[in-house]
């Protein structure tokens, strides 16, 4: 079965301070690879996905995660956060097609951005 | 475009007793989940929907969970009866396709005093 590991259950970073959150994944074989954010009392909302390609992805607000076969890691950064990225980051991986689309979710990460 | 409607947002109830959630997703979305979200965990999932059947509900306790898919649209999650343990939010989502986007509802807070 897929497991994810999210080492730091909290991060503190004053604003406009870059930030890692790290990400790492069981499987040896291919998977897809989301980071999804969670505001107070909200859904999760996506803020990107690995399906194939290029290793570095792009997405919302100013989020970068790099896809690193090798160590089997998705680190999610971002080159200067703001107050409002406070939030609970979770990472998922899933099965590709084949593997019914569920995603196996990491325990979460709180980004707390301080002024 | 709307997006995944759960109610209620938040519930409390004592154990033995019985709740349910409802769940209504994007229209078009074939596949619909719900996770449960225990306090510092990540979502787990309990079952997963393809239209009206069952895909996965490997997860789901099935001595007081269960759930229902009506007309491959709105869903419904009942725990009867409810543990203390089963105080969690209860997420629904669904996906268009096998991609792994899911859009998530806001959840359903339930408190199992």
């Amino acid at each position: 079965a897929q497991s994810v590991t999210q080492l730091d259950s909290q991060v503190p970073v004053f604003e406009e301070a870059p930030v890692e959150l790290r990400c790492n994944y069981s499987s040896s074989v291919s998977v897809y690879l989301f980071w999804y954010v969670q505001y107070p009392n909200q859904g999760l909302q996506l803020l990107l996905k690995y399906l194939s390609g290029s290793t570095l992805v792009k997405g919302i607000n100013g989020f970068e995660a790099e896809f690193n076969k090798s160590q089997t890691s998705f680190h999610l950064r971002k080159p200067s956060v703001h107050i409002s990225d406070t939030a609970e980051y979770f990472c998922a991986v899933s099965d590709p097609p084949g593997g019914g689309n569920k995603l196996t979710f990491g325990t979460g990460t709180q980004l707390k951005v301080e002024l | 475009e709307a997006g995944v409607a759960q109610s209620p947002r938040y519930k409390i109830i004592e154990k033995r007793q019985s709740v349910a959630f409802w769940c209504n997703p994007i229209s078009g979305h074939a596949t619909l989940y719900w996770y449960q979200q225990i306090l510092g965990q990540g979502p787990k999932l309990l079952i997963q929907f393809q239209n009206n059947g069952v895909v996965d509900d490997s997860q789901l306790p099935k001595d007081r969970f269960s759930a229902e898919r009506l007309k491959g649209v709105d869903s419904t999650l009942k725990i009867q009866p409810a543990k203390l343990e089963d105080s969690a939010v209860y997420l629904c989502a669904s996906s268009r396709g096998v991609s792994g986007e899911l859009f998530f509802g806001e959840g359903s807070r339930l408190t199992v005093l």
